[in-house]
């Protein structure tokens, strides 16, 4: 079984500052790990993902995530946030545990990111 | 770019009333699933589907409900006895291959009254 734990449920910030937002995970197995982005009365839109190799991953919109096994962690930052960024951002896991998977994903509970002018 | 569809995008229901989600996949897509998000909570996996057939599911998904991809290109929810407890957004997700990002719809945010 796995579990996320996004530890910030609100992060408020300042246009144009850097900003982290935390994910841990707990699994049993090897994972996949993912950051979703769900804008306000929007579906969820993949942000980025690892699946392997290196452990820093870029994604859209300038974000990028950095996967730390040891520390089981997948935080993700931006250099500088811009007003749009304003949304509510999801980490989620999925087993990789060899040959198939059939992918289910475990969401954290969601961190909402409030950028101010 | 392609993308999954829900219909419909709002559904309001009497308690014990049947409701059929219905959505639309990804066209070579494999690997069909249902989330649903209760208001203020996290998104929650309810089941998945593979080769016509439920792959796993989670204990939220029970007997009074069901999935079904009739034609090969929708794949429904059916919520036989809805409960007010019921309420809440539902989200549709699919995916290429085994490795491949999951792809969400929009939602359908089902009210019951």
């Amino acid at each position: 079984a796995q579990s996320v734990t996004q530890l910030d449920s609100q992060v408020p910030v300042f246009e144009e500052a850097p900003v982290e937002l935390r994910c841990n995970y707990s699994s049993s197995v090897s994972v996949y790990l993912f950051w979703y982005v769900q804008y306000p009365n929007q579906g969820l839109q993949l942000l980025l993902k690892y699946l392997s190799g290196s452990t820093l991953v870029k994604g859209i919109n300038g974000f990028e995530a950095e996967f730390n096994k040891s520390q089981t962690s997948f935080h993700l930052r931006k250099p500088s946030v811009h007003i749009s960024d304003t949304a509510e951002y999801f980490c989620a896991v999925s087993s990789n545990a060899g040959g198939t998977s059939y992918g289910k994903l475990t969401f954290g509970q969601g961190t909402i990111l409030t950028v101010h002018p | 770019e392609p993308e999954v569809t829900q219909t419909p995008s709002h559904q309001v229901t009497q308690m014990g009333q049947e409701v059929i989600l219905r959505c639309v996949p990804i066209s070579n897509h494999l690997y069909f699933y249902w989330y649903r998000q209760i208001l203020g909570q996290k998104v929650e996996f309810l089941v998945s589907f593979y080769n016509n057939e439920i792959s796993e599911k989670s204990e939220i998904f029970d007997d009074q409900f069901s999935v079904e991809r009739p034609d090969g290109s929708n794949f429904t929810l059916k919520i036989r006895s809805t409960k007010l407890e019921d309420s809440a957004m539902y989200f549709c997700a699919s995916r290429g291959g085994n490795y491949g990002q999951q792809y969400f719809g929009p939602g359908t945010r089902l009210t019951v009254t």
